[in-house]
């Protein structure tokens, strides 16, 4: 079956940049949408953006301005920076599949802290 | 930016209890409302899908209903395994939003 996995370091340095990949296995990123969302600790589920296979975006206008989203079919993987990180920006980030605009499998998810 | 509203915060039933969630949008959504089930440290999981379809091998204990800005989640009978946090989120409008959550506790 198909399954997500997030990838990428744990411990990013404020005012720099965070990057996470994202590596679909068991299926094709192809004819999908997929989206990054993130959960701060103990807190609830924001939508970053998310992206075509064919490239096409949509971010979160609270997030636009510092995220971009790509991806890479030939690999199987989509991606996210995410610049000029601050403290708030410490949470799981999750990679997900979006269907109809709702999310219907997500990857386990990854802590990343951001560190003064 | 629509704010979906979720209540109680937390709800603290029995096993076997009827456990009834609310989420209100500040906004029409019509019936583009979702909602997903956390466990403690996992990635939530779809349930239910434009208000009322249960997501493919949800148990039929779950139930959505409701249009435009009030909505529910029932589960009719709550097993061990349901004790969890549940969000609601929409794709009315962008950017999807979500909902602060329900915790759903053992009394």
């Amino acid at each position: 079956q198909v399954q997500l996995q997030e990838s990428g370091p744990g411990l990013v340095k404020a005012s720099e940049t965070l990057s996470l990949t994202c590596t679909v296995s068991g299926g094709s990123i192809v004819s999908y949408y997929w989206t990054w969302i993130r959960q701060p600790p103990g807190k609830g589920l924001e939508w970053i953006g998310s992206i075509s296979f064919s490239g096409s975006t949509d971010y979160n206008p609270s997030l636009k301005s510092r995220v971009t989203m790509s991806v890479d079919t030939s690999k199987n993987q989509f991606s996210l920076k995410l610049g000029s990180v601050t403290a708030a920006d410490t949470a799981v980030y999750y990679c997900a599949r979006v269907s109809t605009w709702y999310f219907d499998l997500w990857g386990r998810g990854t802590l990343v802290t951001v560190s003064s | 930016e629509i704010v979906l509203t979720q209540s109680p915060a937390t709800l603290s039933l029995s096993p076997g209890d009827r456990a009834t969630l609310s989420c209100r949008a500040s906004q029409s959504v019509s019936s583009y409302l979702a909602w997903y089930q956390q466990k403690p440290g996992q990635a939530p999981s779809l349930l239910i899908y434009d208000a009322s379809n249960r997501a493919p091998g949800i148990p039929a204990r779950f139930s959505g209903s409701g249009s435009g800005t009030d909505f529910t989640l029932t589960i009719s009978s709550l097993e061990p395994e349901d004790f969890a946090v549940y969000y609601c989120q929409q794709r009315s409008n962008w950017p999807l939003t979500f909902g602060g959550g329900t915790k759903v506790e053992i009394k």
